[in-house]
């Protein structure tokens, strides 16, 4: 899995736009991008993957740069409730032959939503 | 609700003991992972199962084993426990189309007293 550098902690208010930067210089062919929320004392949650370009759900944006070696979480209009530790995930997305999709977590970046 | 499901939620015991954990995954799912996350050494991958077969193994204790059922239901079993062992364990599982996209229980504590 490739190496992700996240900073250890963001701080924002209410109704901003918060972005995330993820920066995994050593992001192979077949890597992908994805993004995991936890609140304290839950399982972490699926948040978002991409590959390559813009991908966009519900909940965030994923910006990634033509040379891949970085990528942005876009968290818009934050409230309180987003307020937890989001990881950012570099890896193989192929089935492969032995299916091994274990997640190797990083120590995150903690996000404080102040009122 | 990832779906996922975890018993108990929380464990408290003795050194020494042993425990079982339970994990039942989503619907359909066939691959099961054991987590473990602690203050000092964060989200911890132990062990995966794909099907009921042992698919890979990661910074899992001798002390410490798992298997998953034919009805795709998991248990962690942890034995001769330490004051060490106190942790947050998760079980996810994913659709083996889905890449990275694993969902998770809510865990079950467990201390060590």
């Amino acid at each position: 899995l490739a190496k992700t550098t996240q900073p250890i902690s963001m701080d924002s208010y209410e109704g901003q736009e918060v972005n995330i930067t993820c920066s995994h210089n050593n992001i192979a062919t077949n890597d992908y991008i994805t993004w995991y929320q936890q609140f304290p004392s839950q399982g972490p949650r699926f948040i978002i993957q991409g590959y390559k370009t813009k991908v966009t759900n519900e909940v965030a944006s994923l910006f990634i740069p033509a040379d891949r070696k970085s990528s942005t979480l876009s968290l818009p209009r934050v409230s309180l409730s987003d307020t937890a530790v989001y990881y950012c995930l570099v890896g193989d997305n192929t089935w492969g032959d032995t299916g091994r999709r274990a997640l190797t977590f990083g120590s995150g970046t903690r996000l404080q939503v102040q009122p | 609700d990832s779906g996922v499901t975890q018993t108990p939620k929380h464990l408290i015991t003795a050194t020494g003991q042993r425990v079982t954990l339970r994990c039942s995954p989503r619907s359909g799912d066939l691959s099961v992972y054991w987590y473990q996350q602690s203050l000092d050494q964060g989200l911890q991958f132990l062990i995966q199962y794909y099907n009921g077969e042992e698919r890979a193994k990661g910074n899992i204790l001798e002390r410490f084993s798992a298997q998953q059922f034919p009805d795709l239901h998991s248990e962690l079993n942890l034995s001769s426990l330490e004051l060490g062992d106190s942790a947050l364990y998760f079980c996810a599982s994913s659709d083996d189309r889905s890449s990275y996209e694993q969902y998770f229980g809510p865990g079950t504590r467990l201390t060590v007293t």
